[in-house]
């Protein structure tokens, strides 16, 4: 069954490090999301990204954060200059239509800012 | 604003059937959603509804009544491995963004 994969499953930085977050969507679906889910809460949305450019953002998602699909098959999250608070773990996710019917997630990764 | 109210914990015993609540207040609603994740892990994809009424899908079954902003996942034949989080996540517009409600942790006792 085709899945979403994501590495690596746990990232630990130092604060004002940039990390990388990467993920392999389902390699038919067009729809691709970050979300990130701070441990004992409920998932957030980050961005949504969708024929090469990003269709909308939360307000987490600022400066520091850019999405980048830069082969055809990878996803990646970019944080600039990670803060304490960025830990979580972050969740990649693919859907093959716009109405996102049925999202598929990654595994995850967590990220600890120390 | 965006909201979704859920229970933050249910118990049952196994063999059971239990109903999970979300009422909603959004704009640009598309559907409502159910994921289940375990331990931390990945969400899973449980059901969809876009139109009013009943979807079943084998011990799940999830209802929707976009006039009362309200859905349920009711969950049959409670088995221990249905011991997870449960989220209703609101399709919010043509992008496909989820909006998660806080989750309901659902215990299944023997």
């Amino acid at each position: 069954e085709p899945e979403v994969t994501q590495t690596p499953s746990h990232q630990v930085t130092q604060m004002g490090q940039e990390v990388i977050l990467r993920c392999v969507p389902i390699s038919n679906h067009l729809y691709f999301y970050w979300y990130r889910q701070i441990l004992g809460q409920k998932v957030e949305f980050l961005v949504s990204f969708y024929n090469n450019e990003i269709s909308e953002k939360s307000e987490i998602f600022d400066d520091q954060f850019s999405v980048e699909r830069p082969d055809g098959s990878n996803f990646t999250l970019k944080i600039r200059s990670t803060k304490l608070e960025d830990s979580a773990m972050y969740f990649c996710a693919s859907s093959e239509n716009s109405r996102n019917t049925e999202a598929f997630f990654g595994q995850g990764t967590r990220l600890t800012v120390v | 604003g965006q909201s979704l109210e859920q229970p933050s914990e249910v118990t049952a015993v196994e063999g059971a059937i239990v109903q999970i609540n979300c009422t909603y207040q959004t704009s640009g609603f598309y559907g409502l959603s159910w994921y289940q994740q375990h331990d931390g892990g990945a969400p899973t994809f449980l059901s969809y509804n876009a139109l009013d009424g009943l979807e079943e899908t084998g011990r799940f079954s999830s209802f929707l009544s976009r006039s009362d902003s309200y859905g349920y996942l009711l969950l049959q034949e409670l088995q221990m491995k249905d011991s997870a989080s449960y989220f209703c996540a609101v399709v919010w517009n043509q992008g496909g963004k989820l909006i998660f409600g806080q989750g309901t942790e659902l215990s299944v006792k023997p």
